[in-house]
């Protein structure tokens, strides 16, 4: 079963700082891998994805993630952190091979709150 | 584009009634629409997913016929909670993916339900 970890549950930085949110999955076959961020009492909105091809990639809001095949990991980089992104970050995994009832079926981690100090 | 809403934003029932959630995808055709559930700081749990036209397949520990889902159209799905009870407040968040973007899922604003 596939599984994804968030090791950080809360992280503070000052505005302007550099910041990386750290995910590691577990998965025994070619992920598909997903940043979303959640403002509080909203859904979810895609940073970036990965499905193949440059293991760095860039997604809105400045943001990007490195998908590092030998570490299990699709970390999210940062580096220059505004107020606004203060929020909840979630790393997911998908299903490259998805199919019959397993058909796009995406697990998520722990998630990190992110507070940003002025 | 891709743009997925739900109604109602929140909700409040007694216990004991039953709750209707819609989730619509407002330009685009939602071959499959997942249906999650968040626990307040929690991360989000998959309850079903539904492909059109069928019956949806519930994750392990979902009692089906508490949370009933009907995907009766290819931009409609809803989730109905059965006989409420407090424990069943929650925050549901609904997705939807399209025919051969099965891997990128669009989310709602979620519904807060709480039952009293």
């Amino acid at each position: 079963a596939q599984s994804v970890t968030q090791p950080d549950i809360h992280i503070t930085v000052s505005e302007g700082a550099s910041l990386e949110l750290r995910c590691n999955y577990s998965y025994g076959a070619t992920p598909y891998l997903f940043w979303y961020v959640q403002s509080p009492g909203q859904g979810l909105q895609l940073l970036l994805k990965y499905f193949s091809g440059d293991t760095l990639v860039q997604g809105i809001k400045g943001f990007e993630a490195e998908f590092k095949r030998s570490q299990s990991s699709f970390n999210l980089r940062k580096p220059s952190v505004h107020w606004s992104d203060a929020a909840e970050y979630f790393c997911a995994v998908g299903d490259a091979n998805a199919g019959g009832t397993s058909y796009g079926k995406l697990t998520f981690g722990q998630g990190t709150i992110l507070t940003v100090h002025p | 584009g891709a743009v997925v809403s739900q109604h109602p934003s929140r909700v409040i029932c007694k216990s004991g009634t039953s709750v209707k959630i819609e989730c619509r995808s407002l330009d685009f055709q939602a071959t499959t629409m997942f249906w999650y559930r968040q626990f307040p700081k929690q991360s989000l749990m998959l309850m079903a997913t539904s492909n059109e036209g069928s019956k949806a397949t519930y994750e392990q520990g979902v009692e089906k016929d508490k949370f009933l889902i009907n995907h009766a159209s290819l931009t409609l799905s809803t989730l109905t909670v059965t006989s409420a009870h407090p424990e069943d407040s929650s925050f549901y968040i609904c997705s939807a993916s399209r025919a051969g973007h099965y891997n990128e899922q669009f989310f709602g604003p979620g519904t807060r339900l709480t039952v009293l």
